[in-house]
């Protein structure tokens, strides 16, 4: 039983590039959820898929940020023309549901480091 | 408007003693969950415990429990008999119904526990 997982581990890349961060989910986990932690904070909601569709995006900073779950299960995460500031870790975490009480599982994060 | 506080940026405890992390959160939902992960030097959010605003009964898993005081909005986490492995990050999380996808965190507790 996998649990979630996130490629790469660390990316390192310069001042307007684009980024792609993959997240694999537990098999059969309908929600999936990408969070963004800064260092020293809690992580902060970016955004939430119910199946394919994105059902609350409200956390995306702004345009730049963008993510897709065509098949309803891996999802990638895109940032184009990427800041210092976008240095931080991104998680990503997986449900059963999208209920209340649903546990959110999370993967180990891939650390974006903007230079 | 910060929902989540978590008043204690450090902790200590000696080993096989218990220890208490605070959360107080604000919100004017009736029916919500609290959550609190660990996240250790790895970076890997680890779900501890659950507790729903309706449950009649704190909440216990294992070595933790959660005293919920609802009156109070506080939902402090209790460690006992602390272990060398529970020296992490401890984060304290809540979803509200009316915005169920959306886990807003606090800014977490590191917790050391000294041999």
């Amino acid at each position: 039983g996998a649990g979630v997982s996130q490629t790469p581990s660390n990316k390192v890349t310069e001042k307007g590039k684009y980024v792609e961060l993959r997240c694999d989910p537990i098999s059969g986990h309908t929600a999936l959820y990408w969070y963004r932690q800064s260092l020293g904070q809690g992580p902060e909601f970016l955004i939430y898929f119910q199946g394919t569709g994105a059902a609350d995006d409200s956390g995306l900073p702004n345009d730049r940020f963008f993510a897709v779950r065509p098949e309803g299960s891996v999802s990638t995460l895109k940032i184009q023309r990427t800041e210092r500031g976008d240095s931080a870790v991104y998680l990503c975490a997986s449900s059963f549901g999208g209920g209340l009480q649903e546990t959110q599982y999370f993967g180990p994060g891939t650390r974006l480091l903007v230079l | 408007a910060q929902k989540i506080t978590q008043t204690q940026p450090g902790m200590f405890v000696q080993e096989k003693e218990a220890v208490t992390l605070d959360c107080t959160y604000d919100t004017s939902d009736p029916s919500y969950g609290l959550f609190w992960y660990k996240q250790p030097s790895s970076g890997e959010m680890i779900f501890l415990i659950y507790q729903g605003s309706y449950d009649q009964q704190n909440a216990t898993e294992g070595r933790y429990s959660l005293n919920f005081q609802k009156a109070r909005k506080s939902a402090n986490l209790v460690i006992s008999a602390s272990q060398l492995g529970d020296s992490a990050m401890y984060f304290c999380a809540m979803r509200e119904t009316y915005n169920n996808n959306d886990m807003r965190f606090g800014a977490g507790t590191r917790l050391t526990v000294k041999p």
